[in-house]
C-alpha cells in the first residue's frame, strides 16, 4: 500500500528565510507526486508535480521540488518566502491515472516578519 | 466563477439525520471525486466517477454513505444516520479525463458537517 509522510506539522519561518517542507513516500510502484496548497479559506489548489523526465520541478511561484528515487523522498523548497505563502502544504501521491490521490498529513507554513 | 462549487458550505445537524451535499463540478470534467478531511489530517480518498459511472470506492465509504453523479454532471453525497465520527471537511474535485497528464484536480472550498 502507498503511504506518505510529511515529517513536520509545522513550520515556523521569518520572511525572506529559506525553507524546506520535507516528505517520504512508500510505494512498491512507480508514482506520480504532487504538492498541493491550501491557502486560509480557499480550496486545495496544485503547486507542482512530478510525472516524468527531470526530477527537479518548479512552480510560478518559486517553489520547487525534487523528486529522489532512491530517498523515496519528495521534498519542497523555496529559497525566500513571503508573508503570503503561509498555508497549509499537502504532499501527494498517485499510482495510477485515476486521480486517486494519497495525501500527507499536511505541513503549515507560518511566514513571520 | 467556473470552480467547483460545493453546498452547503456549512451543515450542523443531529446525530442520526441524514444530510446530503451536493457538487458541481468544472462543467467540461468527466471525472469527479469525494474526499473526506478531519482535522489536522489530510484529505482521504472516498469515491470517484468517470462521467455517471462510479469507478471506485473506499473502505472509508460504510454503507451509510451513497453518492451519485445521475446525468454525469453535479454529484450528491448523502450520509444517512450521521454519526459523531462523520464530522469532517467533505471535499469535491473534478478533473478532465484527457489531461491526466497534467495530474491535476480541481478542489472546491469544501462542506463542513458538524454532528452533534
Amino acid at each position: 500500500a502507498q503511504s506518505v509522510t510529511q515529517l513536520d506539522s509545522q513550520v515556523p519561518v521569518f520572511e525572506e528565510a529559506p525553507v524546506e517542507l520535507r516528505c517520504n513516500y512508500s510505494s512498491s510502484v512507480s508514482v506520480y507526486l504532487f504538492w498541493y496548497v491550501q491557502y486560509p479559506n480557499q480550496g486545495l489548489q496544485l503547486l507542482l508535480k512530478y510525472l516524468s523526465g527531470s526530477t527537479l520541478v518548479e512552480s510560478i511561484n518559486g517553489f520547487e521540488a525534487e523528486f529522489n528515487k532512491s530517498q523515496t523522498s519528495f521534498h519542497l523548497r523555496k529559497p525566500s518566502v513571503h508573508i503570503s505563502d503561509t498555508a497549509e502544504y499537502f504532499c501527494a501521491v498517485s499510482k495510477s491515472n485515476t486521480g486517486k490521490l494519497i495525501f500527507g498529513q499536511g505541513t503549515t507554513l507560518q511566514v513571520k516578519p | 466563477d467556473t470552480g467547483v462549487s460545493q453546498d452547503p458550505r456549512h451543515k450542523i445537524t443531529k446525530r442520526g439525520q441524514n444530510v446530503t451535499f451536493r457538487c458541481d463540478p468544472i462543467s467540461e470534467h468527466n471525472r469527479l471525486y469525494w474526499y473526506r478531511q478531519t482535522l489536522g489530517q489530510g484529505p482521504e480518498f472516498l469515491t470517484y466517477f468517470q462521467n455517471e459511472a462510479q469507478l471506485e470506492k473506499s473502505r472509508l465509504l460504510s454503507d451509510r454513505f451513497s453518492a451519485e453523479r445521475p446525468k454525469g454532471s453535479f454529484s450528491t453525497l448523502e450520509i444517512q444516520r450521521t454519526e459523531q465520527g462523520d464530522s469532517a471537511m467533505y471535499l469535491c474535485a473534478s478533473s478532465q479525463l484527457d489531461s491526466w497528464n497534467t495530474g491535476e484536480l480541481f478542489f472546491g472550498e469544501g462542506s463542513r458537517l458538524t454532528v452533534l
